[in-house]
């Protein structure tokens, strides 16, 4: 099951650049995108959402971009800080009534100092 | 600020014993939903719950798994048997109301199989 893909298993940033991650995903059908971010020995801790009516989302540091017709949304990160040092999951919702996510493979996002 | 909680946070098991994960949503929430993680897999979503009744399940969630909110605050998920394959981080997540999209989850149960 391949629907949601996050194909860079890692990412390294210096500290005070610009993190950007990006995710892919194949049904057209999905009706809301969410990022969370996980520490190790923690959950998944929701980050930041946008709906498939939007294409741009921000909140603070970050920001997520919808590209619908490339079926591609990235989270940017500015500035990065050693803190967002983390794996971050892009993740879908079909449009089904359970509401269920779907979920990319993560990325590991290093900052360094 | 109020959280999901798991329990055990470590749970190690023989083949072929039952388990129960134990898990305490967030006081108001309605929806409960279970996913677990394969070491270097993805996590995967296995049973959706909703008004005590399951709302959606994966392929993976097959008759050796159970899932019950027995009373006001716990939400349980029994693996009758488990089998090997079955040792993964298992994560339960809630979220306020059906139309709601955020799902927030607790720190997992990290399950053993030997």
């Amino acid at each position: 099951d391949q629907q949601v893909k996050q194909n860079s298993p890692s990412l390294s940033v210096q500290e005070g650049r610009i993190s950007i991650l990006n995710c892919d995903y194949t049904n057209s059908m999905f009706d809301y995108f969410l990022w969370y971010k996980k520490y190790p020995a923690e959950g998944p801790t929701f980050l930041i959402s946008i709906s498939s009516i939007k294409d741009k989302n921000e909140d603070g540091r970050f920001t997520v971009f919808l590209n619908k017709s490339a079926k591609h949304l990235s989270l940017h990160i500015v500035p990065s800080q050693p803190g967002d040092s983390a794996v971050y999951f892009c993740a879908a919702i079909p449009h089904e009534v359970s509401g269920k996510l779907i979920f990319g493979q993560g990325t590991t996002l290093q900052v360094k100092p | 600020e109020p959280e999901v909680t798991q329990t055990p946070s470590h749970q190690v098991t023989q083949m072929g014993q039952e388990v129960i994960l134990r898990c305490v949503p967030i006081s108001n929430h309605l929806y409960f939903y279970w996913y677990r993680q394969i070491l270097g897999q993805k996590v995967e979503f296995l049973v959706s719950f909703y008004n005590n009744e399951i709302s959606e399940k994966s392929e993976i969630f097959d008759d050796q798994f159970s899932v019950e909110r027995p009373d006001g605050s716990n939400f349980t998920l029994k693996i009758r048997s488990t089998k090997l394959e079955d040792s993964a981080m298992y994560f339960c997540a809630s979220k306020r109301v059906p139309a709601e999209n955020i799902q927030y989850f607790g720190a997992g149960t990290r399950l053993s199989v030997l």
